[in-house]
């Protein structure tokens, strides 16, 4: 079976740009949550989505937006990107909101 | 708010030893509690789920306990192998109104020299 799977895996941009990160759950998982983390940190948590509705939002400024398709993938985007926002972007999928998370390998986002 | 401390931040052990990661939580009104791996550079890969009525679990080589009491959750590891060179990352879930989010500490690099 098929994990998690997040595109691109790596990704450049410049301050200011946009981008959108990509995700696709385990196949029957409904809910999927989107991390940051930085180097040296322990992941943050920015969103978590369940049957295409947002449940949850960590802290993080309204640049930072997210859906999930009926198809249960969902995407994240970042508006007017800042050199801060460069970290590895990680996608996690589980059954149900508070069930064991599966995460993906993570997308590389470097912004110049 | 509920903080998750790792000890200690790195360890530097020989192939064969037994070593005892140690994760602290603030808030003992958790959910679950998971270990993670994460090798430079990747994902998370899911090491032991704990349960709140649960107090510990195995895996192979990987034993892994949980004290809601008094807010810790230690890993053992077996005879220590180059292979288990990575960090490892403890997560509580936060469970609320808001949905669950995990709650990470920063991880413990271990280092597994041959």
């Amino acid at each position: 079976d098929a994990g998690v799977t997040q595109s691109p895996t790596h990704l450049i941009k410049t301050r200011g740009q946009h981008v959108t990160l990509r995700c696709s759950p385990i196949s029957g998982h409904k809910s999927v949550s989107w991390y940051q983390q930085v180097l040296g940190q322990g992941p943050q948590f920015i969103f978590q989505y369940y049957e295409k509705e947002e449940r949850g939002r960590g802290n993080f400024p309204d640049r930072f937006s997210a859906r999930q398709f009926p198809n249960y993938s969902s995407e994240l985007n970042v508006n007017a990107l800042l050199l801060g926002d460069s970290a590895l972007y990680l996608c996690a999928s589980s059954w149900g909101t508070n069930t064991e998370a599966f995460f993906g390998q993570g997308t590389r986002l470097t912004v110049v | 708010k509920q903080e998750v401390t790792q000890i200690p931040a790195a360890l530097s052990v020989p192939e064969g030893e037994n070593l005892v990661l140690n994760c602290s939580f603030t808030d003992s009104a958790i959910y679950n509690l998971q270990w993670f791996r994460q090798d430079p550079g990747k994902g998370l890969t899911s090491l032991l789920l704990i349960q709140s009525s649960q107090r510990e679990q195995t895996s192979g080589r990987l034993n892994a306990s949980l004290d809601k009491s008094s807010g810790r959750s230690t890993l053992y590891i077996a005879a220590s192998q180059p292979g288990d060179s990575a960090t490892y990352l403890c997560a509580v879930y936060r469970d609320g109104q808001a949905g669950t989010a995990l709650i990470f500490g920063k991880g413990t690099t271990l280092s597994v020299s041959s």
